[in-house]
């Protein structure tokens, strides 16, 4: 049973197309987030939600959308997809500090 | 604001020796925690230790130990007998605890095992 599952693993696409990453957690953790990990390996957060409620968007462009259907769920919809947003993210969750855990990331190709 | 730096670009150890990765952290919060994670080359992010701000202890998992000296605001991990699969990125990070939890990471350090 995996406890924060990400999907998909992979994902190539076109400049200019629209995409979605989705996010499942059974941990029953109140707290989701997306991190952004970039082609020089550093991770930068982009999102968090608490029970469902958006409490951090760190500067992201607008083309990024979280949308937390349920506190278990966390997916990442992308707009108009740019060469830079190719990347690794990350889907993770917690229930307090000690308690983080991430998905195993989705790369993002962008071609 | 938080910040953590790893200035170790990338080590090299012999198999079976002890390693310490460093970590220095900055913050004005008096509550926070200190976080290392493991990225293999299979990608994935896996939790190694984690030190509360107010723990008295230093933390322990298994092989891995945090030396938290907090007044240097330091947070090494120390891998004893290193293992070839030990060889992986290693990240320190900080959480805030006043609300968020986000992590904030550092740039990370690569660690080769030697046979």
């Amino acid at each position: 049973d995996t406890a924060v599952s990400q999907t998909p693993k992979y994902l190539v696409t076109q400049m200019g197309n629209d995409k979605s990453i989705k996010c499942e957690q059974n941990l029953g953790h109140d707290t989701m987030y997306w991190y952004k990990q970039d082609s020089k390996k550093f991770l930068k957060i982009m999102f968090s939600y608490n029970n469902k409620e958006l409490i951090i968007n760190e500067t992201v462009p607008n083309r990024f959308s979280p949308k937390s259907p349920d506190k278990a769920h966390l997916n990442l919809h992308i707009n108009s997809l740019e060469l830079g947003d190719s990347a690794v993210y990350f889907c993770a969750s917690s229930q307090a500090a000690r308690g983080y855990t991430f998905g195993s990331g989705t790369r993002l190709t962008v071609v | 604001a938080q910040k953590i730096t790893q200035t170790q670009p990338g080590m090299f150890v012999q198999e079976k020796e002890a390693v310490t990765l460093d970590c220095t952290y900055d913050t004005s919060d008096p509550s926070y925690g200190l976080f290392w994670y493991k990225q293999p080359s299979s990608g994935e992010m896996i939790f190694l230790i984690y030190q509360g701000s107010y723990d008295q202890q230093n933390a322990t998992e298994g092989r891995y130990s945090l030396n938290f000296q907090k007044a240097r605001k330091s947070a090494n991990l120390v891998i004893s007998a290193s293992q070839l699969g030990d060889s992986a990125m290693y990240f320190c990070a900080m959480s805030y605890q006043g609300g968020s939890e986000k992590l904030v990471f550092g740039k990370g350090m690569k660690l080769t095992v030697n046979p």
